[in-house]
């Protein structure tokens, strides 16, 4: 069973086209980090949200931690093929050290 | 900087075989980490070290070992390799904790 669930799980999108892909937990999220992944590569960190209510934009993605601290999403803007590949949230759900990670939503963006 | 390594890229074995996967960052950093990615299923923590001399036990650590050699290396040992380990394996490191997490570019393991 999967503590972090994302949405959707795949997603194709026209080229300049908005997005959201959205982690939803059961419980509160202590951290919440999330990572890109290019098909056959290792993940590229993206962004971290701690506080409820916190959001952080780096270029034309912005990630939301809601005030409850249970679910983030992670919204592009005007998608380009260079968005394409899988996103991946990663949470701590207690005073661990470890991460557990959502399954991926994979993002295909057409030209 | 080469960030995180790991070896081989890529390893195809015969069931019960065993193996070790190399890891090393050089980021001077405290935690490592080791993660197996599966289709549909995300990553999962088969085990990490949160410091050098510790390792603990994470999601699935079933069929696996771990040696954090020194401060630099985490190796991952599959003693009798099954066909359900099949998978593709990163390795992580932070500088303590829930820092930032850095990847490998992983090793994609196939056992027939």
């Amino acid at each position: 069973s999967q503590e972090l669930e994302q949405s959707p799980q795949s997603l194709i999108v026209q080229e300049g086209k908005n997005l959201t892909i959205n982690c939803t937990s059961s419980k509160t999220l202590y951290g919440l980090y999330w990572y890109k992944q290019k098909y056959g590569e290792g993940l590229i960190f993206l962004m971290m949200l701690q506080k409820g209510g916190e959001e952080k934009s780096h270029e034309k993605i912005t990630a939301k931690l809601d005030e409850k601290k249970q679910q983030s999403s992670l919204h592009i803007t005007a998608s380009q093929p260079s968005h394409a590949g899988i996103y991946l949230c990663g949470a701590e759900t207690g005073n661990t050290g470890k991460l557990i990670f959502g399954q991926g939503t994979t993002l295909q963006v057409k030209p | 900087n080469a960030g995180v390594t790991q070896t081989p890229k890529f390893q195809v074995l015969k069931t019960g075989q065993s193996m070790t996967l190399q890891c090393a960052q050089d980021m001077n950093h405290n935690s490592m980490y080791w993660y197996r990615q599966d289709p549909g299923m995300g990553l999962r923590l088969i085990y990490y070290s949160a410091s050098e001399g510790t390792t603990d036990k994470g999601e699935v650590p079933n069929g696996y070992n771990v040696s954090r050699l020194n401060k630099r290396e985490f190796s991952l040992r599959l003693e009798s390799a099954a066909p359900s380990q099949t998978s593709v394996y990163f390795c992580a490191s932070s500088e303590q904790g829930l820092n930032e997490q850095y990847f490998g570019p992983g090793t994609r393991l196939t056992v027939t």
